[in-house]
């Protein structure tokens, strides 16, 4: 079955240094989303995307989608406490099913 | 903003026992889904529902599982004899359109 790989696993940053957390899918899929999950939270939509090379920003949230659609990064210019959780990203299970096949996922843990 | 609220938040119970978790989705979403993640895990999916059926499962949705649509607003997740390995934060999601899927807050069920 599809699978969807993240790495790293943690990530520990000082506040104010970048993140960045690189998703890769082992089939191609038709979008690729992100949610973040804080601790003791729910997954919390981010952003979807679908064309291949795609990037797409949210403040200083910047997306990228692969040119072969496999692969997707988020990076996080400016870390700040706010950003501390999990960030997913998440992909078809297959075709154009309806379910997600959810990564592992990127704990971020941010020191003041 | 609306929310996909589930009940209960929290539920206990003995290894064998039927559980039945409850959630309202967003009251114009067509899709409704139920994912599963065990502590410290990533998400998975469970089961997708679409004008009244199922239209995807996982393989964890076995027939231990079941859901229902009983009238135009609950959507349920029925455990027909829960195991220990059930044990797992249960959210349920829906959909307008099938990309931005909105979580619940998550049902916590712990398996004795």
């Amino acid at each position: 079955g599809q699978q969807v790989m993240q790495i790293p696993q943690y990530q520990h940053v000082q506040e104010g240094e970048d993140f960045t957390t690189y998703c890769n899918s082992s089939t191609t899929l038709s979008n690729i989303q992100w949610y973040k999950q804080r601790p003791g939270g729910h997954p919390v939509f981010l952003i979807q995307l679908v064309k291949s090379g795609e990037v797409k920003k949210q403040k200083r949230l910047t997306f990228q989608f692969g040119e072969a659609k496999k692969n997707s990064s988020l990076h996080i210019t400016a870390t700040q406490t706010t950003d501390v959780g999990t960030y997913f990203c998440a992909g078809p299970e297959g075709g154009g099913a309806d379910g997600l096949t959810f990564g592992k996922g990127t704990h971020l843990i941010i020191q003041p | 903003e609306p929310e996909v609220t589930q009940t209960p938040s929290h539920q206990v119970t003995q290894m064998g026992q039927e559980v039945i978790l409850r959630c309202v989705p967003i009251s114009n979403h067509l899709y409704f889904y139920w994912y599963r993640q065990i502590l410290g895990q990533k998400v998975e999916f469970l089961v997708s529902f679409y004008n009244n059926e199922i239209s995807e499962k996982s393989e964890i949705f076995d027939d231990q599982f079941s859901v229902e649509r009983p009238d135009g607003s609950n959507f349920t997740l029925k455990i027909r004899s829960t195991k220990l390995e059930d044990s797992a934060m249960y959210f349920c999601a829906s959909s307008q359109s099938r990309n931005t899927i909105y979580f619940g807050e998550g049902s916590w069920l712990t398996v004795v």
